[in-house]
């Protein structure tokens, strides 16, 4: 599976739009990008998923440009509740298995 | 409708006990699956139900860990004998279809002293 790179912590303020964005640079063909979120003392929770372009739901938007080898997780107006950790996980469904394999995450801190 | 769960919340035992963790998926999710989290690292895929069926435990560590999921619901993942190192946060996800969108319960923090 690709391995994904993402920077270790950002930090913002209430109010403002926070991108994290991950590299991937050996993404496959048919791999798909998802990001998860996790609290602390809470398990990872799915955010959204997308392969190419744009994905939004009500809780973010996820910007693939056209070569994969990036994604952006953009977190419209963060509040104080926004700090986590963030996952972005790289992976295909396959016969076998469709485990998720987690990196290291972004610690994103949300300050009054 | 009741998340994924997890009994216990908390473990501490002594190094050569034996601990057996439980989870309860969502109902109807034929898909379990169990990671744990050991200290300083990241979290990590340890095996993979289909029902009742073991679908995928290349994460497994070694012997002394053995999960079962009979009758396709609830799953346990006994540690025996446990060792320091298997202290850490243990995960179970379920999901109903075979993406990537997996429903995590809070962990089970285990501690072997």
């Amino acid at each position: 599976l690709a391995k994904t790179t993402q920077p270790i912590s950002m930090d913002s303020y209430e109010g403002q739009e926070v991108n994290i964005t991950c590299s991937h640079n050996n993404i496959a063909t048919n791999d798909y990008i998802t990001w998860y979120q996790q609290f602390p003392s809470q398990g990872p929770r799915f955010i959204i998923q997308g392969y190419k372009t744009k994905v939004t739901n009500e809780v973010a938007s996820l910007f693939i440009p056209a070569d994969r080898k990036s994604s952006t997780l953009s977190l419209p107006r963060v509040s104080l509740s926004d700090t986590a950790v963030y996952y972005c996980l790289v992976g295909a469904l396959t016969y076998n298995t469709d485990k998720l394999i987690f990196g290291t995450g972004t610690r994103l801190q949300v300050f009054p | 409708e009741a998340g994924v769960t997890q009994f216990p919340s908390h473990s501490v035992i002594e190094k050569g006990q034996t601990v057996t963790l439980r989870c309860d998926p969502i109902s109807g999710h034929d898909n379990l699956y169990w990671y744990r989290r050991v200290m300083g690292k990241e979290i990590k895929f340890l095996l993979h139900f289909v029902k009742e069926s073991k679908q995928d435990e290349s994460g497994m560590p070694n012997n002394r860990f053995l999960a079962e999921r009979t009758g396709g619901t609830y799953s346990t993942l006994k540690v025996q004998p446990a060792e320091l190192e298997d202290s850490g946060v243990y995960f179970c996800a379920s999901s109903q279809d075979r993406n990537n969108e997996q429903f995590f319960g809070p962990g089970t923090r285990l501690t072997v002293l």
